[in-house]
């Protein structure tokens, strides 16, 4: 059955403190894998589109990488701005344009 | 540039009753899509309109229908509610499939 998890489920840094988050992905036809990131209450906001393994994006503290099986979303010391869930969405072959989401990592930076 | 809007932000509704949920996509986008996000969950697909038809469906009951209009806003009515609804309701616009921005979502309590 075609999925997405993430890990791990709840991550607490303190600034400065580098991390790694993951998310893997069953699905047959990966058109591409995308990072949001959602603060509370509000709707996800855009990160990074990946497409094919290997390729790499950076935004500031924030680094995507994509294999074939998983993605990690590098942060590179981290502030307590960078407190969010991060959630890891695929859009495949079998889901036409819709998006398959993971459950998100809640990061929390600790000042 | 206004982004997508929803409303109401939030609503409390009994068990039995229905419910219209409002989006407004980003200027320019023709696509609206609809997801639930219960607390501390990932999104799941509802539905996503194109061209006022429903051009793809995720796995919800029929209780969950929706409309687009000429000018590519959007509703998602919910009826015979149940307390399981109670979640998030985000909408995401988008222009075919690219650019997919989310709004900051209902939320929905059923009592």
């Amino acid at each position: 059955e075609d999925q997405v998890t993430q890990s791990p489920e709840a991550l607490r840094l303190q600034e400065g403190e580098s991390s790694s988050l993951n998310c893997s992905y069953t699905v047959s036809g990966l058109r591409g894998l995308f990072w949001y990131r959602q603060d509370p209450g509000k709707g996800p906001e855009f990160l990074f589109t990946l497409y094919s393994a290997g390729e790499e994006k950076e935004k500031e503290r924030l680094k995507a990488t994509l294999t074939k099986k998983e993605s990690f979303l590098h942060i590179t010391a981290p502030k307590p701005e960078d407190s969010a869930t991060y959630l890891c969405a695929v859009q495949a072959e079998n889901y036409g344009q819709n998006f398959v989401f993971g459950p998100g990592t809640r990061l929390s930076v600790l000042p | 540039d206004a982004g997508v809007t929803q409303s109401p932000t939030h609503l409390i509704k009994t068990r039995g009753q229905q419910v219209t949920l409002r989006c407004s996509p980003k200027s320019g986008h023709d696509t609206v899509s609809w997801y639930q996000q219960a607390l501390g969950q990932g999104p799941q697909f509802i539905f996503q309109y194109y061209e006022e038809e429903e051009r793809q469906r995720g796995n919800f009951p029929d209780r969950f229908s929706g409309h687009q209009f000429p000018n590519y806003s959007s509703e998602l009515n919910v009826n015979a509610l149940l307390l399981g609804d109670s979640a998030l309701y985000l909408c995401a616009s988008s222009l075919g499939s690219h650019g997919y921005t989310f709004g900051s979502g209902t939320r929905l309590t059923v009592v």
